[in-house]
């Protein structure tokens, strides 16, 4: 089955900064790449996703990059702000076919005002 | 629209008392999913379904039990309660199609076992 490392798992940095979070995956046959955003005591949130036919996608402040030779995708936030300190998990699945993501360890991401 | 809805938010259960989890979805997705969030160690699938009356195992899938009667409903059912199974326990829901396989998640649940 699949399975997704994400590094690191703590990541603390100063407003404005720029903030990188790193996934690995094992299944070639994964072609959807979410990441979800979860605030304290709230549920997980899509907040960018990325396919397999893409190499990067943009959203405001935020981009997610995906190297499909060598099974790594990553999420980037730049100008960080307080409201941006939450939990970041990447995912992994085939879109279409076996639905079901496999999650990373997840990244708490602190931003210092 | 609701989305996902979970219950109850939050319970304490003594050592071998059994419950169930409600989650409901109106979105008519296809796939339903429970997860376990403990710290440090992110999301782990417990069971999952990809359709009525079809359920199959996730990661950690022992000390529970599940069943798909329609699509809308995907209870998750603690035999006989453990410490263990102290956890913040979430239910997602998807289209799964390949235009859309965003996971929407309920609330949540705080349970603890004492």
């Amino acid at each position: 089955g699949e399975n997704v490392e994400q590094h690191p798992s703590t990541l603390s940095v100063q407003e404005g900064d720029s903030a990188v979070i790193k996934c690995t995956y094992s299944d070639s046959a994964s072609n959807y790449f979410p990441w979800y955003k979860q605030e304290l005591g709230k549920r997980p949130q899509l907040i960018i996703d990325i396919r397999s036919n893409v190499g990067e996608k943009k959203d405001q402040r935020i981009a997610v990059t995906l190297n499909k030779t060598a099974k790594h995708f990553s999420l980037h936030i730049t100008e960080t702000q307080p409201e941006d300190s939450a939990v970041y998990f990447c995912a992994a699945h085939a879109s279409g076919g076996s639905y079901i993501p496999t999650f990373g360890r997840g990244t708490s991401l602190i931003v210092h005002p | 629209n609701a989305g996902v809805t979970q219950t109850p938010k939050f319970q304490v259960l003594k050592t071998g008392q059994s419950m169930t989890l409600q989650c409901a979805q109106d979105m008519n997705h296809e796939y339903m999913s429970w997860y376990r969030q403990d710290p440090g160690m992110g999301l782990r699938l417990i069971h999952y379904s990809v359709g009525a009356g079809i359920t199959d195992q996730g990661e950690v899938p022992n000390g529970y039990n599940v069943s798909r009667s329609t699509t809308e409903d995907f209870p998750l059912r603690l035999l006989s309660a453990a410490p263990s199974q102290t956890s913040v326990y979430f239910c997602a829901s998807g289209y799964g199609g390949p235009g859309d396989a965003e996971a929407f998640f309920g609330q949540g649940t705080r349970l603890t076992v004492v």
